[in-house]
């Protein structure tokens, strides 16, 4: 079955430093991979997704995120954070061989941007 | 532009009460998911719909049910509400067109007394 592990639950970054976010799926195929971020009480908006093609995808707010098969990874990248960042970052995958499939999400990982 | 729109975005019902909560998709979206969020838990996939037709089921209970009218927007019932049932319920709705993009509402957060 496919499953999304986000090793980190809470992430500590200041102001201006870089960002990293872990994502690793289970799929045998290749995954179609999505990054999530929800604010306090609020709905999930997509920040990027990685379907084929590249390997790095490039999405909103300056967030990218790099798809390696070798190591089942899809970890989210940020050169500077902003204290806007501060956040709840969901990684999913979607389920089964289509890209319109359920959404299977990890557990998500708290970023707090210290000033 | 338009977004998905849920209704009502708090709500408040006695145990063993009965709720519906409702989900309009972005225009010419044919495709609704529905997800329950727990406090501090990650989103819970519960039912899908495409084109009016169910087209997956996830961990839904048999206490729940739903389904996707003809204008494409859906409804969630839920009865014999307990307080486990207190989440945060999240619709989101896209289209075959849009390659796996999928734009999620902004939630209805449900409580149970």
């Amino acid at each position: 079955a496919q499953s999304v592990t986000q090793p980190d639950i809470h992430i500590t970054v200041s102001e201006g430093a870089s960002l990293e976010l872990r994502c690793n799926y289970s799929y045998g195929a290749t995954p179609y991979l999505f990054w999530y971020v929800q604010s306090p009480g609020q709905g999930l908006q997509l920040l990027l997704k990685y379907f084929s093609g590249d390997t790095l995808v490039q999405g909103i707010k300056g967030f990218e995120a790099e798809f390696k098969r070798s190591q089942s990874s899809f970890n989210l990248r940020k050169p500077s954070v902003h204290w806007s960042d501060a956040a709840e970052y969901f990684c999913a995958v979607a389920h089964g061989s289509s890209n319109t499939g359920k959404l299977i999400f990890g557990q998500g990982t708290t970023l707090q941007v210290k000033p | 532009a338009a977004g998905v729109i849920q209704s009502p975005r708090h709500l408040i019902k006695e145990k063993r009460e009965t709720a519906t909560l409702k989900c309009y998709p972005i225009p010419r979206h044919d495709t609704v998911y529905w997800y329950q969020q727990g406090p501090g838990q990650d989103p819970q996939f519960l039912i899908s719909f495409y084109e009016k037709m169910q087209s997956d089921k996830g961990s839904i209970p048999d206490r729940f049910s739903a389904q996707q009218f003809s204008d494409y927007h859906s409804e969630l019932n839920m009865s014999s509400l307990e307080l486990g049932d207190s989440a945060l319920y999240f619709c989101a709705s896209s289209s075959w067109g849009l390659a796996g993009v999928r734009f999620f509402g902004p939630g209805t957060r449900l409580t149970v007394l």
